[in-house]
């Protein structure tokens, strides 16, 4: 299995609302990543874990909530979003981090994220 | 900082003629340079790496630290390329992969 699977595929929430996005993979990497691509942009990068821990926060909103419970998933808690949250949310994974280690990411379909 | 820049939003070419797709870094210590491709209605997915050298459906690209280039080049295009491509570095701590903006790549017959 080199799927990284998202949901769900569609989410449509209102800003006073609270709801999760789900990221799931089984090629046993130890990296996940979520990354944030709003229309013909490119994604940018949001949390990074490492062995189930954040390593990186790019200075993300509190509104948006990371978790990782165990090495194959990783939860994007969203809650009282606004308007321009509105994006395709992309999850990937990697075997590892660290130069010249398999540093490829595996990319996720996106969870079509509207604020409403 | 980690800046990736990919000078072309679009790209229009014949089929049978080469392409060229540009990118640049910056970057201070020892980058991971990739190309990402993402097709119509498709998940983003890895094309060439510069650390492993490799040939995929006929894209090659090289490291140039002189220039802090890693342009991505076939000499032929074919229909099928037309998609969406990313340029992305990968710091030494191989944990933080920022992309340019994309070139769309556009093949006609």
């Amino acid at each position: 299995d080199t799927e990284v699977t998202q949901t769900p595929k569609h989410l449509v929430m209102g800003m006073t609302n609270k709801k999760s996005l789900k990221c799931e993979q089984h090629m046993g990497h130890r990296a996940m990543y979520w990354y944030k691509q709003k229309a013909k942009k490119p994604p940018e990068l949001m949390f990074v874990y490492s062995y189930e821990k954040l390593s990186i926060n790019e200075s993300v909103p509190s509104r948006f909530s990371p978790e990782c419970p165990n090495s194959s998933l990783l939860n994007l808690h969203l809650h009282a979003l606004q308007p321009e949250d509105s994006a395709l949310y992309l999850c990937a994974s990697s075997q590892g981090t660290g130069y010249g280690a398999l540093t490829e990411a595996f990319f996720g379909q996106g969870t079509r994220l509207t604020v409403v | 900082a980690q800046r990736v820049t990919q000078p072309e939003k679009l790209l229009s070419v014949f089929k049978g003629a080469p392409v060229e797709l540009k990118c640049n870094y910056s970057y201070s210590g020892s980058p991971e340079l990739f190309w990402y491709v993402q097709y119509s209605r498709q998940r983003l997915q890895l094309l060439l790496r510069h650390i492993s050298r490799e040939s995929i459906k006929g894209f090659t690209a090289d490291l140039n630290k002189g220039e802090t280039s890693f342009h991505l080049k076939k000499p032929f295009a074919q229909e099928e390329d037309s998609a969406m491509y990313y340029c992305a570095l990968s710091g030494e701590y191989g944990n933080k992969l920022v992309f340019g903006a994309g070139t769309i790549l556009r093949v006609k017959s």
